[in-house]
């Protein structure tokens, strides 16, 4: 079945520092990725999407490249900021359309002053 | 995207009773799911609520357990029944549209049983 798996965390940075967070999936066809952060104490927002094969999905300087030949969808982002110290999930769709979103595990990030 | 609220955002319960959890939409949706995230974890999607017939439930979840109701494109409700500690979550509707295949979560309710 379709899974996802992301670097174990936490992940702690200095500020200004450059951040890479693993993701791979296992799916059939053509699933759609995303990337979601949960605040502390907050429930979980979109940070970005992919829906096909070498998109490119960012938002707040957060990037991630839908990548099929490797079946990975890496979050990057250049310079971290202390406000960025969240957990960040890793999901995706099947191309089934049912709207099941799988999700990783979760990363924390740690950014510090 | 839709402006979700739930209620209530938290709540803290004795074991053997019920809580039902709203979640209301701004605007008409297609679908609406529920996920439960228990401490320290990743999501998991208990079911989906379909508008005017019976839930779509996972594997794992019973309506016994988790009945849902959605009674128009809006509005949806989760109960936890007979509660035990290990309900202790943080319980999470999100929506999606046709027009916009993504989807976008609420706030959350944070459940502790005691």
């Amino acid at each position: 079945g379709n899974s996802v798996t992301q670097m174990e965390g936490p992940v702690t940075l200095s500020e200004e520092a450059f951040l890479t967070i693993n993701c791979t999936y296992t799916a059939t066809g053509y699933p759609s990725l995303f990337w979601y952060v949960q605040y502390p104490g907050e429930g979980l927002q979109l940070l970005l999407k992919a829906t096909k094969a070498d998109d490119k999905g960012s938002n707040k300087g957060f990037e991630a490249t839908y990548r099929k030949e490797t079946t990975s969808f890496h979050l990057e982002k250049g310079s971290v900021q202390v406000s960025d110290s969240a957990v960040y999930f890793c999901a995706l769709t099947g191309s089934s359309n049912t709207g099941k979103l799988i999700f990783g595990q979760g990363t924390t990030l740690q950014v510090k002053p | 995207s839709a402006v979700i609220s739930q209620k209530p955002s938290r709540d803290i319960c004795q074991r053997g009773t019920s809580l039902t959890i709203q979640c209301q939409v701004d605007s008409q949706v297609t679908m609406m799911f529920w996920y439960r995230q228990q401490p320290g974890q990743s999501l998991t999607l208990i079911a989906t609520a379909n508008q005017g017939s019976e839930a779509t439930y996972e594997s794992g979840f019973v309506i016994d357990k988790f009945p849902i109701s959605r009674p128009n494109l809006t509005f949806s409700t989760l109960t936890v029944s007979n509660m035990s500690p290990e309900d202790s979550s943080i319980y999470l509707c999100s929506v999606e549209s046709h027009r916009v295949p993504t989807q976008y979560f609420g706030p959350g309710t944070r459940l502790l049983v005691l």
